[in-house]
């Protein structure tokens, strides 16, 4: 089974700054995805980012990267210049690399990040 | 991508009554999944519901309980059974590609 960490319940930063949102997992998976999700107040969850862990290159995506290491089973994903319209519950999420199949994602408890005007 | 239509969006029922929650995708899906996010929780996975065949539930949750029909390759629903104020969260309705999960709005259900 997998277990997915994320040791900061709540994180608040000043708008324009930059911030970065831990996460760690486990597994003896070799190919899987990470993501990362936000969860506004509308409950909505919006797909932030998105790496393959055979790729070794972290991805991006406008304001928003990770830092992928796989040997550390780190995962962390960093927002430069942040809004207001960042301000939502941020969840980093597993899935096993199964082809569409059968499982679910395993989802971390979440960072709630505030971002001050 | 897919879209996915969840309803109603919202409820608030008394205890000991059912809630039929149905999940509308805008393609076919071999695999549909429903998920709990309790107050300021994460979200657990309840049950991974296959067209044509029983829901596999996950540890902590039964088919008494939280009972799921599939009819076709772009419907389900999951109803929430002999309710309690324990059952108030919000359930999410989900579908995978091969490379990403899809969610819908959820469902916030209260039991008063």
């Amino acid at each position: 089974a997998q277990t997915v960490t994320q040791s900061q319940p709540e994180m608040s930063v000043q708008e324009a700054e930059t911030v970065t949102l831990s996460c760690t997992y486990d597994t003896s998976e070799s190919n899987y995805y990470l993501f990362w999700y936000k969860q506004p107040p509308s409950r909505q969850m919006i797909l932030v980012i998105r790496q393959e862990a055979y790729k070794q290159q972290n991805a991006t995506e406008n304001r928003f990267s990770v830092n992928f290491q796989k040997a550390a089973k780190s995962f962390s994903l960093k927002i430069s210049d942040s809004q207001l319209g960042d301000t939502a519950m941020y969840f980093c999420a597993f899935m096993k690399y199964s082809g569409g199949g059968a499982d679910g994602l395993t989802f971390g408890k979440g960072t709630h990040l505030i971002i001050q005007p | 991508s897919a879209v996915i239509s969840q309803k109603p969006s919202r409820d608030i029922c008394q205890r000991g009554t059912s809630l039929t929650i149905q999940c509308q995708v805008d393609s076919q899906v071999t695999m549909m999944f429903w998920y709990r996010q309790q107050p300021g929780q994460s979200l657990t996975l309840i049950a991974t519901a296959n067209q044509g065949s029983e829901a596999t539930y996950e540890s902590g949750f039964v088919i008494d309980k939280f009972p799921i029909s599939r009819p076709n390759l772009t419907f389900s629903t999951l109803t929430v059974s002999n309710m309690s104020p324990e059952d108030s969260s919000i359930y999410l309705c989900s579908v995978k590609t091969a490379t990403e999960a899809f969610f819908g709005q959820g469902t916030r259900l209260t039991v008063v």
